[in-house]
């Protein structure tokens, strides 16, 4: 069975750091590609970044120079290192799974909350 | 960046009505890589259409969708008591980016 599990999300103040984890099973994450998605409280969904199997990165110009998308295949484990963190970048974080990257995400992890707050 | 705007934003309607949701985007989606998801309130979304009209595994085929370029629409022909959620299309054919979403409540 396919499970994506968030972990590492909390509050945290304005400039802080946190990762997050998503451990998968049921599949081999370094053969797929891996992204994160987040949704502001109350808003809609915005993608993050993206990871692809072969190992190419990219990030949406919101969070770009501050997160960090990697993975480790020995843990079978999708993370995203979030540096200066700013209240806008409070959230719900999902982990999510694509077949290619011209594709759906036909996998949802069930999320991990990020709050930005002094 | 490719804009996806959906209206309407909310649609109240009965069990066993039609629904209709529209997804239009600021250019053109390439090859119709253009895909609608559900998210039931405290859960993550699910992917129901992808490719603008194929329905992904175990998507009841009362769910279709429909479009190209750059107007799609959602259609759910009756709906069921667990389709009141909110629904958001995407494109992943430059990138990737969301429409805002359409509520479905009940009536």
């Amino acid at each position: 069975e396919v499970q994506l599990v968030e972990s590492g999300g909390g509050l945290i103040q304005p400039g802080g750091s946190l990762r997050l984890s998503c451990a998968a099973s049921g599949f081999i994450v370094s053969s797929y590609y891996m992204s994160w998605v987040r949704q502001a409280p109350g808003k809609g969904l915005e993608w993050v970044s993206i990871i692809y199997s072969g190992g190419g990165i990219y990030q949406a110009d919101s969070v770009k120079g501050r997160f960090t998308i990697s993975r480790d295949n020995s843990k079978n484990t999708l993370y995203l290192q979030m540096n200066s963190l700013r209240a806008e970048d409070t959230a719900v974080y999902y982990c999510a799974r694509l077949r290619c990257g011209s594709c759906p995400f036909d996998f949802w992890g069930q999320g991990t909350l990020v709050t930005v707050s002094s | 960046e490719i804009v996806l705007t959906q209206s309407p934003g909310t649609l109240s309607l009965s069990p066993g009505e039609r629904a209709t949701l529209s997804c239009r985007a600021s250019q053109s989606v390439s090859t119709s890589y253009l895909a609608w998801y559900q998210q039931k309130r405290g859960q993550a979304p699910r992917l129901l259409i992808y490719g603008a009209s194929s329905r992904a595994t175990g998507i009841p085929d009362r769910f279709s969708g429909s479009g190209s370029g750059t107007d799609f629409t959602l259609t759910i022909t009756r709906l069921e008591p667990e389709d009141f959620a909110v629904y958001y299309c995407q494109q992943y054919g430059s990138f990737w980016t969301f429409g805002q979403g359409t509520k479905v409540e009940i009536k």
